[in-house]
């Protein structure tokens, strides 16, 4: 089953402006990270946020993470044509090391 | 250095038929996660091993599928009496001790479609 669900499932951007998705979860977690996926295969991890964090920065990625709501959200700054790919939030919970993934959002960046 | 390597690339067999799915996770990395992604949807959980033990088999959807990792380094993925259903990208992935907030290193797949 699928514990999160991105929004938007799409989102379509011109080249240079920021990119924005946020990720619902529904049970108390561990953590929550954030992968890529270009065409379909290779998952990419891109960040680590902690329960206990609120706000965290690795290059031009933004993660925030709202435990009293249930959600976070990804931001990409300065977008590039490179960053077009599916983008999913994963959670994982104390004494249970699988991931649960999200539905997805698709970033398209346009040239 | 190497990351996780999953093999075949693509599987293209018959409902009812037998196949087997390997991966090779990173070298000195004793977790290892199989799931499975539809398309359109993000991966599910199907099974964990740390070491030569399956620590949680709870996503496996029935007994057709079943998963080994004999020796805590390759692991097999296998599906009996194989269904249309069971057409999807089947992932690997591997950490380095299972923890929960340790990082998972995907493989590429294996696109499995069932005729």
């Amino acid at each position: 089953s699928q514990q999160g669900e991105e929004d938007p499932q799409a989102l379509s951007i011109q080249e240079g402006e920021n990119a924005t998705m946020n990720c619902s979860y529904k049970t108390s977690i561990n953590n929550l990270q954030w992968y890529r996926q270009n065409s379909g295969r290779g998952l990419v991890h891109l960040i680590l946020i902690r329960s206990n964090e609120r706000e965290k920065h690795s290059g031009r990625l933004r993660v925030t993470l709202d435990t009293s709501k249930k959600s976070s959200s990804l931001l990409i700054t300065a977008s590039r044509a490179a960053d077009t790919a599916s983008y999913f939030c994963a959670t994982g919970n104390f004494g249970n090391e699988k991931l649960t993934f999200g539905t997805g959002t698709r970033l398209t960046i346009i040239p | 250095g190497a990351g996780v390597s999953q093999t075949p690339s693509n599987k293209v067999t018959e409902k009812g038929k037998y196949v087997e799915l390997r991966c090779d996770p990173i070298s000195g990395h004793t977790a290892l996660y199989w799931y499975r992604q539809s398309l359109g949807q993000g991966p599910e959980f199907l099974i964990y091993f740390q070491g030569t033990g399956a620590a949680d088999d709870s996503g496996l959807p029935n007994d057709r599928f079943f998963a080994v990792r004999p020796e805590g380094s390759v692991s097999t993925l296998k599906i009996q009496r194989t269904e249309r259903g069971d057409s999807a990208v089947y992932l690997c992935a591997s950490s380095l001790a299972g923890l929960t907030d340790n990082e998972q290193f995907f493989g590429p797949g294996t696109r499995l479609t069932v005729l």
